[in-house]
């Protein structure tokens, strides 16, 4: 069963920083063009980044750029996405996909706010 | 770069066919067969239900289909069913190496 599972978000100030990790199961990890897109409350969605399958190219929406940093480890099936000075605006759901299939995860909370 | 332009809402009766489109530029949706559909239920994780304009990913259902002409691609859901019933949103690769997303379709079935 292919499965995605976000975790590391939570509440922090603005300036702060969080690791969201993604645990992927079920599938060749190492083959898929991983990304992570956002919803804030309310909104629609907006791409955050991506990384192909073995790490080598990385992209990032202009709003992060700079900020944010996707990572990865095929051995362990997981991405990362390193966020720093944090903004109110980047408080959203934060899910990871791989851009071939349709089983995502459930999402992972980021709330910046003093 | 300016986000891809759905219209709002579209509706239809059980059994029918209906069409989402999503209209980008000569900078990306024209220009790269790289434009992916999400379904997403209210208060549920979006679900990619097509990518690189036509390719359907394992377990989603022949219903949806895609497609593209110029700088508008096209999301088809046939025989409509209740549980079609979501928000649809298309996003797509860009000349600036990012992706751009649309501003999100509800479609309800009647």
């Amino acid at each position: 069963e292919v499965q995605l599972l976000e975790s590391g978000g939570g509440l922090v100030q603005p300036g702060g920083s969080l690791r969201l990790s993604c645990a992927a199961s079920g599938f060749t990890f190492s083959s898929c063009t991983m990304r992570w897109i956002r919803q804030a409350p309310g909104k629609g969605l907006e791409w955050v980044s991506a990384i192909r399958g073995s790490g080598e190219s990385t992209y990032y929406a202009d709003s992060v750029k700079g900020r944010f940093t996707i990572s990865r480890d095929n051995s362990k099936n997981t991405v990362y996405l390193e966020m720093n000075s944090l903004r109110a605006d980047d408080t959203a759901v934060y899910y990871c996909l791989c851009t071939t299939m349709t089983t995502g995860g459930q999402g992972t909370q980021v709330t910046v706010s003093s | 770069q300016s986000a891809l332009t759905q219209p709002a809402s579209v509706s239809g009766s059980p059994g029918q066919s209906i069409t989402i489109s999503c209209t980008g530029t000569s900078s990306d949706v024209g220009r790269y067969d790289y434009v992916s559909w999400y379904q997403q239920h209210p208060g549920k994780a979006p679900k990619i239900m097509i990518y690189d304009v036509n390719n359907r990913p394992s377990g989603v259902s022949s219903r949806f289909s895609g497609s593209k002409s110029g700088n508008t691609a096209s999301l088809t859901i046939s025989g409509l069913q209740t549980e079609d019933e979501a928000d649809y949103y298309c996003d797509s690769y860009t000349s600036s190496n990012t992706r751009v997303f649309g501003g999100g379709t509800k479609l309800t079935v009647l």
